[in-house]
């Protein structure tokens, strides 16, 4: 019962370093976003997708890439590091549809702290 | 677009005693959710409570309460009896709707300390 698992927890870049945030959820989620978490900002949304190969944009794409081959996975790219991509990084996934359900809440993985230099 | 305000940074309650964080929200929708976040120090964000905007009633869970006005656009939380394992930053989150790609929306949060 593994639910979202993000790996690595904890890294280190210099500027213009390029690295790949992994995520993956065994539940059989249709829904995976990934946010950033910056002090005193709550979190904020990079991308999303709704299923295997459809992705989109949220509040705060830029300098990152997301593709979705599985429904299990969910990679976030950042090409060329930047300081200002200092910050925590959480994948989240949910059920999807079930109209008024109330049971499609996030489900969150314990998040990647991630330093740019 | 959907704004979440939370106008307490920090609040500060005694063990066994009752304290309410503050959300306002804007929005145009009729049809959305709700949700308050829990966030301790490990990080992990926990599901505290979530209000269908549909439902009159409001939501609890265990010592977890809100009050959610949904003409005035508020949904607090209240905590009560609370607990030294209560201390965390909390969230309070928007959603709009069902339909696929609708994003949940965050305050800013509130850290709430508890003194034993």
């Amino acid at each position: 019962n593994a639910g979202v698992t993000q790996t690595p927890k904890f890294q280190v870049l210099k500027t213009g370093q390029s690295m790949t945030l992994q995520c993956a959820q065994d539940m059989n989620h249709e829904y995976m976003s990934w946010y950033r978490q910056d002090p005193g900002m709550g979190l904020r949304l990079i991308h999303y997708s709704v299923g295997a190969g459809i992705t989109d944009q949220g509040e705060v794409p830029n300098g990152y890439n997301v593709s979705r081959s599985t429904t299990e996975d969910f990679p976030l790219r950042l090409l060329s590091a930047a300081p200002s991509q200092t910050s925590v990084y959480f994948c989240a996934s949910r059920r999807m549809g079930q109209v008024r359900s109330g049971a499609n809440v996030l489900t969150f993985g314990a998040g990647s702290r991630l330093t740019v230099l | 677009a959907q704004t979440v305000t939370q106008s307490q940074p920090e609040m500060s309650v005694q063990e066994a005693e009752t304290v309410t964080l503050s959300c306002t929200y804007d929005t145009s929708e009729s049809d959305y959710y709700l949700f308050w976040y829990k966030q301790p120090p490990s990080r992990q964000m926990i599901l505290v409570i979530r209000q269908e905007a549909y439902k009159q009633q409001n939501a609890t869970e265990n010592r977890f309460s809100v009050n959610f006005q949904k003409a005035a656009k508020s949904f607090s939380l209240k905590i009560s009896d609370s607990q030294l394992g209560d201390a965390a930053m909390y969230f309070c989150a928007y959603r709009r709707g069902e339909a696929a790609g609708n994003k949940l929306t965050f305050g800013g949060g509130t850290r709430v300390l508890v003194k034993p």
